[in-house]
């Protein structure tokens, strides 16, 4: 257990709809990663907050958005959704405190997202 | 990043040592080695890091050679339950910084 939790495990929805995904990251995190996994294009870093701020920016489509609130959790909202947005959807968290050298990314079990 | 080869897949039987190479030969100076594994679908797990020296923690040794042009992830004692994808990457040393997974090795651990 890597002590970030994600919520829910499995989703399925039809496209055009829009679903949020929660994240909460372990405790003394300050920054939240979430990214896409499916099976043709491997992990893909999205986004990045560290303490409630957008600190980075992948590939992320502008369906997407994301943010961090003051107790840290984070929330992947996906709208418009297409078939092509069906994959594994992990958050993971990590300390980055000011100034600091390069940590480690502790990862989510992931939700499962299914766009019918 | 600097970018990470490593072979498709490895079979491995239980009770022995697992031995996972991966080449980074365009490694610069401030950029970790990372490993993480995945066991199916589940959340890619952090496995071990390291700079210039060898590393070993409760999971694994990591051997870096001294050009730091390649590494070898160390199993000392592989279970079935270490049958996952491995990832090996290299990570800048910054503030902020995104991982990139490639292919990874599938290792199958064998009864």
């Amino acid at each position: 257990d890597s002590g970030v939790t994600q919520t829910p495990k499995h989703l399925i929805t039809a496209t055009g709809q829009r679903v949020t995904l929660r994240c909460s990251p372990r405790s003394g995190d300050l920054s939240v990663y979430w990214y896409q996994q499916s099976l043709d294009q491997g992990l893909q870093f999205l986004i990045q907050y560290y303490n409630g701020e957008e600190r980075a920016k992948g590939n992320i489509l502008e369906r997407f958005s994301a943010q961090q609130f003051p107790d840290l959790h984070s929330e992947l909202n996906l709208s418009s959704l297409e078939l092509g947005d069906s994959a594994l959807y992990f958050c993971a968290s990590s300390v980055v405190g000011q100034g600091s050298l390069t940590d480690t990314q502790y990862f989510g079990p992931g939700t499962r997202l299914t766009v019918l | 990043d600097a970018k990470t080869t490593q072979p498709p897949s490895m079979d491995c039987a239980e009770g022995r040592a697992a031995n996972l190479p991966c080449n980074h030969s365009t490694i610069s100076g401030n950029e970790y080695v990372y490993w993480y594994r995945q066991i199916h679908s589940q959340g890619p797990q952090y496995i071990i890091h390291g700079l210039k020296n060898n590393e070993t923690n409760e999971m694994a040794s990591l051997i870096i050679t001294e050009d730091r042009k390649s590494s070898t992830l160390i199993l000392p004692h592989a279970t079935l339950r270490d049958t996952a994808v491995y990832y090996c990457i290299a990570v800048l040393r910054s503030n902020d910084y995104k991982l990139s997974f490639g292919a990874g090795t599938t290792v199958t651990v064998r009864a």
